[in-house]
């Protein structure tokens, strides 16, 4: 069974640059139509999806977060990133890292799921 | 931009049917999906493509849709259904997530 595990620090102070990691365990990164996902949650509130990436490098980003956001790949290690720059406490989330199929013809869905790392902005 | 709306809370009496909708102007186009969420887990994948069930969701999940609005269905709602479920849609280039919709199992 597919595992994903996030890591990164769990304080971040405003301004400052928000870095995690995407460890995929028990299969491969590259495989056809499935891009890897970022997903936040703030506290008590909805999910709001950050970006996907393809195991080839090609992006696709929320406007909400495009100018800010920026994700890489490492397919010899099996790992995915995030960065998010200039944070502010809005940015307090639950991360979570996803399997994204998304053949781009019609359906999409998210079918794996990291446990989700809580990133605190705060000075 | 576009968005997809959901109720922000349902309640339902245990052994009777749930019904959650998700509402977008362009929904009758897009493949909506459902994810069920506990509280301190990961979300769980219900439903996808509109009315498929995922290997090891029960059946007393289902979808539908009808027009611009999704509907997730649970029959015979048990306990253990009591979670927030979230509806998922895309365009063009950009995945959306309603609101979420908190199911209450009183």
């Amino acid at each position: 069974q597919l595992q994903l595990q996030e890591s990164g620090p769990g304080l971040v102070k405003p301004w400052e640059t928000l870095s995690l990691t995407c460890t995929v365990a028990a299969g491969p990164i590259i495989s056809t139509n499935y891009f890897w996902a970022w997903i936040r949650q703030p506290p008590g509130k909805g999910l709001e999806w950050i970006g996907s990436i393809y195991h080839s490098g090609g992006t696709y980003y929320s406007p909400s977060l495009k100018s800010r956001a920026t994700m890489s790949v490492d397919t010899s290690n099996n790992q995915f990133s995030l960065k998010v720059t200039s944070v502010t406490a809005a940015d307090t989330a639950v991360y979570y890292c996803a399997r994204h199929f998304w053949p781009r013809q019609s359906t999409c869905y998210f079918d794996y799921w990291g446990q989700g790392n809580l990133v605190t902005v705060s000075s | 931009s576009y968005e997809v709306t959901q109720p922000p809370s349902v309640s339902v009496s245990p052994g009777q049917t749930a019904s959650i909708t998700c509402s977008g102007d362009k929904l009758r186009d897009k493949n909506v999906c459902w994810y069920q969420q506990k509280p301190g887990q990961s979300p769980v994948l219900v439903i996808y493509q509109d009315i498929r069930r995922p290997t090891g969701i029960p059946e007393r999940f289902s979808g539908s849709k009808s027009g611009n609005t999704a509907t997730l269905t649970i029959s015979g709602t048990q306990a253990m259904d009591e979670a927030d479920y979230h509806c998922q849609a895309w365009d063009t280039d950009i995945v959306l997530f309603g609101g979420g919709t908190k199911l209450t199992v009183l």
